[in-house]
Parts: structure tokens; C-alpha cells; sequence
């Protein structure tokens, strides 16, 4: 089945930029999601469909799409952004596909 | 304001049997698909089984095929996951989530979870 990798860590000092990058097999050609997950709490959207925003997250958040690698893309990073990042995916076959997450530590 | 509760967690031996329900509100429940996610403890997420809006459409992870089975009542506002012949490896906190989007949807909303423990 499709397979997506995530480094399992990325670090970023405040102020800087973040860049979390999700890997599976021509991923451009597909719709990529992508969740946060703060400690003890459930997931949430921040970006879906590769790069489009629900209302509410900054649009400090963004996403690109296009290879072999998606990425999501966090700007002028805060403390509050500290969380784990998960991409999303369906594949061919009709289910879904998480990657196996990215734990983003701000400095 | 969306609204997903979930609740039937606990404790469970090998081999037994659990039902999770899920109390959607906030939205027309009938007119979305929805999931049902996993994460066992310290673990990424594993997606588990969705639904469609009118409960025809049906679709599992292999790991839970044959074994667990998702239905709705669109008339209660209510998802369901039957649980059975639980593993160790069963063991997570159990989302359900709200479907948005045409083809290659995304999880809009969630719960807050209820966590099955699978343990003798």
C-alpha cells in the first residue's frame, strides 16, 4: 500500500520558518492534508487540499505539493506551534493514509 | 458549532467485544461521511473504518477487516464501531471524525476520544 514519510523531528527557532515535509511515491499527483496535534489533545486541520486554509489557522500556515514531496510550510513560528504535524492521503484503493508524524520542537 | 462525542471505552481481555458510539451535533449528520481513527499510546494516527452518508458505503484498514464493523442511525445523529475479537494491539484512543470535501476528503472535525484499553 502507499506509504508516506515524515522526519520524526524538526527544529526551529522563534521567528523562524518551519518546513515539515511529507514523502510518497509522485505525492504532486495527489490531494494532501495536513492535521496538528498538540499533547492531550485530538487532531485538527490546518491545511487540506495542499494548500488551502480553514478559517480560524493563520496564514502563517501553508502547504505545497508536487514530485515526490509535499510540504507544510509554518511562518514566523511561535511557541504555540509547537505540536506534532501529520500529512494525509487516500490512496488508490480508497482508504486513507497517515503519515507517521513530525514532532515540531520551537527553541 | 460541531459537536463529536464519543463514548464505550475501557477495559477489555483478548478476544472480546466493544461497541463505541459517537454523538454528532452542530451539523446534518446525514449529509457526511464520517470515520472512525486511531492512535494507540505515543503512536501516530491509524485510520480504522468510514462511512458513508446514507451508511451503504463501507470501507476498513486491513488490520481491523473482519473484525470490527461501523454503522450510523442518520434519525439519532449517531456513529457506532463494533468492536470484536480484540487484540493487545487494538489498544488506542479511538477518534471519530466529520468527512468535508468531494473526492479525497479530510477530517474537518474530531472528538475528543475514548481510549480502549485491550489488556487480560
Amino acid at each position: 500500500s502507499y506509504v508516506l514519510t515524515q522526519p520524526p523531528s524538526v527544529s526551529v527557532a522563534p521567528g523562524k520558518t518551519a518546513r515539515i515535509t511529507c514523502g510518497g511515491n509522485n505525492i504532486g499527483s495527489k490531494s494532501v492534508h495536513w492535521y496538528q496535534q498538540k499533547p492531550g489533545q485530538a487532531p485538527e486541520v490546518v491545511i487540506y487540499y495542499n494548500n488551502d486554509r480553514p478559517s480560524g489557522i493563520p496564514e502563517r500556515f501553508s502547504g505545497s505539493n508536487s514530485g515526490n514531496t509535499a510540504t507544510l510550510t509554518i511562518s514566523r513560528v511561535e511557541a504555540g506551534d509547537e505540536a506534532d504535524y501529520y500529512c494525509q492521503v487516500w490512496d488508490s484503493s480508497g482508504i486513507v493514509i497517515f503519515g507517521g508524524g513530525t514532532k515540531l520542537t520551537v527553541l | 458549532q460541531v459537536h463529536l462525542v464519543e463514548s464505550g471505552g475501557g477495559l477489555v481481555q483478548p478476544g472480546g467485544s466493544l461497541r463505541l458510539s459517537c454523538a454528532a451535533s452542530g451539523f446534518t449528520f446525514s449529509d457526511d461521511y464520517m470515520s472512525w481513527i486511531r492512535q494507540a499510546p505515543g503512536k501516530g494516527l491509524e485510520w480504522v473504518s468510514y462511512i458513508g452518508d446514507s451508511g451503504r458505503s463501507k470501507y476498513y484498514a486491513d488490520s481491523v477487516k473482519g473484525r470490527f464493523t461501523i454503522s450510523r442511525d442518520n434519525t439519532k445523529n449517531s456513529l457506532f464501531l463494533e468492536m470484536n475479537n480484540l487484540r493487545a494491539d487494538d489498544t488506542a484512543v479511538y477518534y471519530c471524525a466529520r468527512e468535508r470535501g468531494t473526492l479525497y476528503r479530510y477530517f474537518e472535525s474530531w472528538g475528543r476520544g475514548t481510549l480502549v484499553t485491550v489488556s487480560s
